[in-house]
């Protein structure tokens, strides 16, 4: 049962535009929201997190926007640079625990 | 300041035999947790530990179980080993069983199960 869900497996975008990844989940006990950036051969590294009691944070060029009611969060990088391709997993918190979504694989055209 | 350190890297095992990962945790990082990263697939946790005991567990059989030392290190154990258990295992540590700073993951032992 997959409790965080990323519907979009791949997103390219060319540099300097903006790039929009999303995120659903269908547990409204959730109390953080976070996205982890992963290049192959390594693990995954923090990015930005929210909490569920704010609809919006922000992070240099990284925005998390946050909509309870419909259990969506989505990660926005404005402007998006080719350093910015890898894959994005959203994470959501609960029980001292994270669970993940199958990531989004964000490739920045120069 | 080390993160994460997590070994093998990498390892070949034939099906029924046993396999040992070793994880260290970040230096003040008390918690360590376990995920399963199949291929396509986001990280699937598998257990966690604290204060040398097992404080949660994911939906993964007894076959997987685990251990954390006075040092706050971790080991992952694999028994009778299936086709199905290669994948990426990741280690996560974090600080008194908190999540919403995120966890500081290792780079992963990536298992192949012949």
């Amino acid at each position: 049962d997959q409790q965080v869900k990323q519907n979009s497996p791949s997103l390219s975008v060319q540099e300097g535009r903006i790039s929009i990844l999303n995120c659903d989940y269908t547990n409204s006990m959730f109390d953080y929201f976070l996205w982890y950036k992963k290049y192959p051969a390594e693990g995954p590294t923090f990015l930005i997190s929210i909490s569920s009691i704010k609809d919006k944070n922000e992070d240099g060029r990284f925005t998390v926007f946050l909509n309870k009611s419909a259990k969506h969060l989505s990660l926005h990088i404005v402007p998006s640079q080719p350093g910015d391709s890898a894959v994005y997993f959203c994470a959501a918190s609960g029980a001292n625990n994270l669970f993940f979504g199958t990531g989004t694989r964000l490739t920045v055209i120069p | 300041d080390a993160g994460v350190t997590q070994s093998p890297t990498h390892l070949i095992k034939t099906r029924g035999q046993q396999v040992t990962l070793r994880c260290s945790p970040k230096s003040g990082h008390d918690t360590v947790s376990w995920y399963q990263q199949a291929l396509g697939q986001g990280p699937q946790f598998i257990f966690q530990y604290y204060e040398e005991e097992e404080r949660q567990r994911g939906n993964f059989p007894d076959r997987f179980s685990g251990h954390q030392f006075p040092n706050y290190s971790s080991e992952l154990n694999v028994n009778a080993l299936l086709l199905g258990d290669s994948a990426l295992y990741l280690c996560a540590s974090s600080l008194a069983l908190r999540t919403n700073y995120g966890y500081t993951f290792g780079s992963g032992t990536r298992l192949t199960v012949v």
